[in-house]
């Protein structure tokens, strides 16, 4: 039973599209994060909630839209996707807001790419 | 602005061997640094952390070394085996936050 799991695990579609991406937790954690690994490698947080309430929120473009609907739950839109939006989309959760231990528990990633 | 940073994209062990993977941060508001390890299409998981008030940290034949003084922090696999080949991130933690470094991709070879 896939702890973080998140749909879809591929995504090809065309500049100016609107795309969401899914993600539940079966852990019962309190804070869900959304992650973006880009070609340069890098794993940067873009959104972090915890129970429903949005905590981070790292300079990303309001294109991109988080919405949590419980705290099991915590899906990403964007909209007009642009060509530097390919990137491995990754989900997150922990048992309490970081800043105790930082254990995180990542889902599969989303591949995004925007052709 | 890269608050982590691992040097090293990549590097090659024999097995049985050790492997050490480095660290370096900037920030010294950081209070837990910790690894994790990523084999290909999958998420990254939890490996090991360390607080900072802690200079050692050892799980199995994993250690992680922290020097505060030089902020630079250390992963020793030993000894390696071939289910270590995998990228591994340092990331470190601070109020609400992980940054994550760009990974090490770690080959043990045979």
């Amino acid at each position: 039973d896939t702890a973080v799991s998140q749909t879809p695990k591929y995504l090809v579609t065309q500049m100016g599209n609107d795309k969401s991406i899914k993600c539940e937790q079966n852990l019962g954690h309190d804070t869900m994060y959304w992650y973006k690994q880009d070609s340069k490698k890098f794993l940067k947080i873009m959104f972090s909630y915890n129970n429903k309430e949005l905590i981070i929120n790292e300079t990303v473009p309001n294109r991109f839209s988080p919405k949590s609907p419980d705290k099991a739950h915590l899906n990403l839109h964007i909209n007009s996707l642009e060509l530097g939006d390919s990137a491995v989309y990754f989900c997150a959760s922990s048992q309490s807001s970081v800043g105790n231990t930082g254990e995180l528990f990542f889902g599969e990633g989303s591949r995004l790419t925007v052709l | 602005d890269q608050q982590v940073k691992q040097n090293s994209p990549s590097l090659s062990v024999q097995e049985g061997r050790i492997s050490i993977l480095n660290c370096d941060y900037t920030n010294s508001m950081f209070d837990y640094f910790l690894w994790y390890k990523k084999y290909p299409a999958e998420g990254p998981t939890f490996l090991i952390s360390i607080s900072s008030i802690k200079d050692k940290n050892e799980d199995g034949r994993f250690t992680v070394f922290l020097n505060k003084s030089a902020k630079h922090l250390s992963l020793h696999i030993v000894p390696s085996q071939p289910g270590d080949s995998a990228v591994y991130f340092c990331a470190a933690s601070a109020y609400d936050k992980i940054i994550f470094g760009k990974g090490t991709r770690l080959h043990i070879l045979p």
